[in-house]
């Protein structure tokens, strides 16, 4: 099975950097996720990691390790906008479709 | 406005009631799925299709049964449900392959069981 962990919250200040860790353990998967879900909306995809290092897009950058079963998404020049939940997923080898194994999320407080 | 559109966006029924959730997508994907968030719980994967034929059951109980009757379109019948069941249901879809594509999720529908 896969066990994905999360912090419960963070907090961080309008334009500084944050790191948000995920450890997992998982026999295997194809990709690791990071979706953004603000509160009574749906999640939307940010960022996925199939090799070791980093994925740079913006502002987010999302880093893998799988011998370490470790993945971080990185949030840069914080704004008020970014105040939202943080959920890492694997996408577990499958036949051909591509359902996600969720944390329980990060639900990240950006203030001024 | 993700592709993916899930109706009714709130539902209030009472656990002797039959109702039906609607997810409808236009992304030529192949691939669909039930989610249900919980309160402070993970995001549980309950149904997947794939090519329109249910390829997985997460031991989710038979008060819910799901619908797919062509590639754009998902349905939940819920029935005989319990104050347990209220959370918000999420939709997703994906173009099935190497497995590294992104799942694409409706808004939900928040149900409430009274």
């Amino acid at each position: 099975g896969q066990n994905i962990d999360q912090p419960t919250e963070m907090t961080a200040t309008e334009g500084a950097i944050v790191q948000i860790n995920c450890t997992y353990q998982t026999s295997g998967f194809n990709g690791l996720f990071w979706y953004q879900q603000h509160a009574g909306e749906a999640p939307t995809f940010l960022s996925y990691n199939v090799l070791d290092g980093l994925e740079e897009k913006g502002r987010f950058s999302s880093f893998l390790s799988r011998s370490k079963g470790y993945s971080y998404l990185l949030l840069k020049e914080l704004q008020m906008k970014d105040s939202a939940s943080y959920l890492c997923a694997v996408s577990p080898l499958s036949g051909g479709y591509n359902k996600l194994i969720f944390g329980a999320g990060t639900r990240l407080a950006v203030h001024p | 406005e993700t592709g993916v559109t899930q109706t009714p966006r709130h539902l209030v029924m009472g656990m002797t009631n039959k109702k039906s959730l609607k997810c409808e997508q236009h992304l030529g994907h192949n691939a669909m799925y039930w989610y249900k968030q919980s309160a402070k719980k993970p995001l549980e994967l309950m149904f997947v299709y794939s090519l329109e034929e249910r390829v997985e059951n997460n031991s989710v109980p038979s008060r819910f049964s799901p619908e797919c009757p062509n590639s754009s379109h998902l349905f939940l019948h819920l029935h005989t449900l319990q104050p347990e069941d209220s959370a918000l249901y999420l939709c997703a879809s994906s173009q099935p392959g190497s497995g590294n594509t992104e799942a694409f999720f409706g808004q939900g529908t928040r149900l409430t069981v009274v």
